[in-house]
C-alpha cells in the first residue's frame, strides 16, 4: 500500500538557520504530494502542494519539488524563523484521489 | 468565513460505550473527510464523504461509521469503544475533493478509560 516516510524529530535548530526535513514515498500511479502544518495549540493547515513530476510548491519561504526519480518531496527553507516551530506532515494521494496517506509528522523547533 | 467546526471537543467515555462526533463544513465545501491522530500511528485517513454517500475509505474496522446530511454536515460514530481508540479526531473539508486542500478542524479528543 501507500507509505509515506518522514523523520519525526524534533529537529532543533537556530533562527536563520537552513531547513530540510525529507520526504519519501511509496505510492502507486502518480500521486499528488502535499505538506501540512500544526502549529501550537492549532490545527493543520496546507503549506504547499505539487501534482505532478518536477512540479516545485512554495509558500511562505518554504518549497519543495516533487521528484519521481527518488519519490521524495523534501521540504526546504532557507532561514528559519521562531514562527516556524510547528509540526511538519508530508502526505499524498493517489488511487484516483481515493485515499491520503500522512507521514508520522516531524516536530521542528526553532530557537532564538 | 467560518472554519471547519468540530464538537464536542473533548470527550471521556468507558470501554464498549458508543461515541458520535459531529463537523460542520465551510460554506460550499461538500467534501467531508475523517481522520485519526495519535502519537503511535501518527495521522491515519477514516473516510471521505461526498454528497452525503461515502466515496472513500481507510483500514479501519466497521466499529468506525459515518454519515453526511443534506447541508454537508458530517457525524462520525464509534461503537464498542476499545482503549485504542483514544486518540484526536480531526475532521477536514473541502470544495469536492480530497486532491484540494483539506481545511481541517481543531479536532475532537476522545479519551477511553
Amino acid at each position: 500500500g501507500d507509505s509515506v516516510t518522514q523523520m519525526e524529530g524534533p529537529v532543533t535548530l537556530s533562527e536563520e538557520a537552513f531547513l530540510t526535513i525529507n520526504c519519501t514515498y511509496t505510492a502507486t500511479g502518480y500521486p499528488s504530494l502535499f505538506w501540512y502544518v500544526q502549529y501550537p495549540g492549532e490545527g493543520l493547515q496546507l503549506l504547499l502542494k505539487a501534482t505532478k513530476a518536477d512540479d516545485k510548491g512554495s509558500n511562505k519561504g518554504f518549497e519543495a519539488t516533487y521528484r519521481k526519480e527518488t519519490t521524495s518531496f523534501h521540504l526546504e527553507k532557507g532561514s528559519v524563523q521562531v514562527s516556524d516551530s510547528a509540526v511538519y506532515f508530508c502526505a499524498l494521494i493517489s488511487g484516483g484521489y481515493q485515499k491520503v496517506t500522512f507521514g508520522i509528522g516531524t516536530k521542528l523547533q526553532v530557537i532564538p | 468565513k467560518a472554519g471547519v467546526t468540530q464538537t464536542p471537543r473533548y470527550l471521556i467515555k468507558t470501554r464498549g460505550q458508543q461515541v458520535t462526533l459531529s463537523c460542520s463544513p465551510i460554506s460550499g465545501h461538500r467534501s467531508v473527510s475523517w481522520y485519526q491522530q495519535t502519537p503511535g500511528q501518527g495521522l491515519q485517513f477514516l473516510f471521505e464523504y461526498f454528497s452525503e454517500t461515502q466515496r472513500n475509505k481507510g483500514n479501519f474496522p466497521g466499529r468506525f461509521s459515518g454519515r453526511q446530511f443534506s447541508n454537508s454536515r458530517s457525524e462520525m460514530n464509534v461503537s464498542t469503544l476499545e482503549l485504542g481508540d483514544s486518540a484526536l479526531y480531526l475532521c477536514a473539508s473541502s470544495v469536492d475533493s480530497l486532491n484540494q486542500p483539506q481545511h481541517f478542524g481543531d479536532g475532537t479528543r476522545l479519551s477511553i478509560l
